[in-house]
């Protein structure tokens, strides 16, 4: 099946500090990806869509400033926790979806990332 | 607004069954996804819904019924490893999917 993998696996950063977290399709041209949030206990929280050579789409009340999305290209996308703050700590999970093949989201491993 | 909908929290023993239901109200619908998540992992994909029906794949059955806007997960033969979040999600007419927030099933011995 298609693999999605993700970099770090883990972060700790110290506050005010900027952390970059990629998101890699293996074996597939992922033409959409999604990066979502998940607090303790909680579910998922989708921050934004991102189509490879466009400008990603924000969720409402995420700030783009801050968590900066690139997907430059169709097998990688970035996101960037700008000046991060304890309160962004969280697990950052990304996930992928081929061209013609929107209803199938593969995931990736998942970010868990730890401000100080 | 959009809403999924499952219960907290479950408790089930080894050996037995346990039925996860899922109620959504979503704009749009292309399908209805499970997923399993561990502590500390990302979801892994357990099934998709777009047809009214039951699918079977194993131990784990996933039902859906669009006019009731209702889903449940069966587990069968339940196994200790079984402990995990179940989240229920929807993708909407926008192909975004939608997510309940989980249910925790608890399996004792």
């Amino acid at each position: 099946g298609a693999v999605v993998s993700q970099h770090p696996s883990w972060v700790i950063c110290k506050s005010g500090t900027s952390v970059k977290i990629e998101c890699r399709s293996l074996d597939f041209q992922a033409t959409t990806m999604f990066w979502y949030r998940q607090f303790p206990k909680q579910s998922l929280m989708l921050m934004a869509t991102s189509n490879e050579g466009s400008k990603a789409t924000y969720e409402q009340g995420v700030e783009k400033d801050k968590f900066l999305i690139n997907h430059a290209s169709l097998t990688l996308s970035t996101l960037t926790v700008t000046s991060a703050h304890p309160e962004d700590s969280s697990f950052y999970i990304c996930s992928a979806a081929g061209t013609g093949d929107l209803e199938t989201q593969y995931f990736g491993p998942g970010t868990r990332l730890l401000v100080l | 607004g959009q809403n999924i909908d499952q219960p907290t929290e479950m408790t089930a023993t080894e050996g037995a069954i346990v039925q996860i239901n899922c109620t959504y109200q979503t704009s749009g619908f292309n399908g209805l996804f499970w997923y399993q998540q561990h502590a500390g992992e990302a979801p892994t994909f357990l099934s998709y819904n777009v047809l009214d029906g039951l699918e079977e794949k194993g131990r784990f059955s996933s039902f859906l019924s669009r006019s009731k806007g209702y889903s449940y997960l069966l587990l069968k033969e339940l196994q200790m490893k079984d402990s995990a979040s179940y989240l229920c999600a929807v993708l909407d007419s926008n192909y975004q999917l939608i997510w309940g927030a989980g249910t925790k099933l608890i399996i004792k011995p």
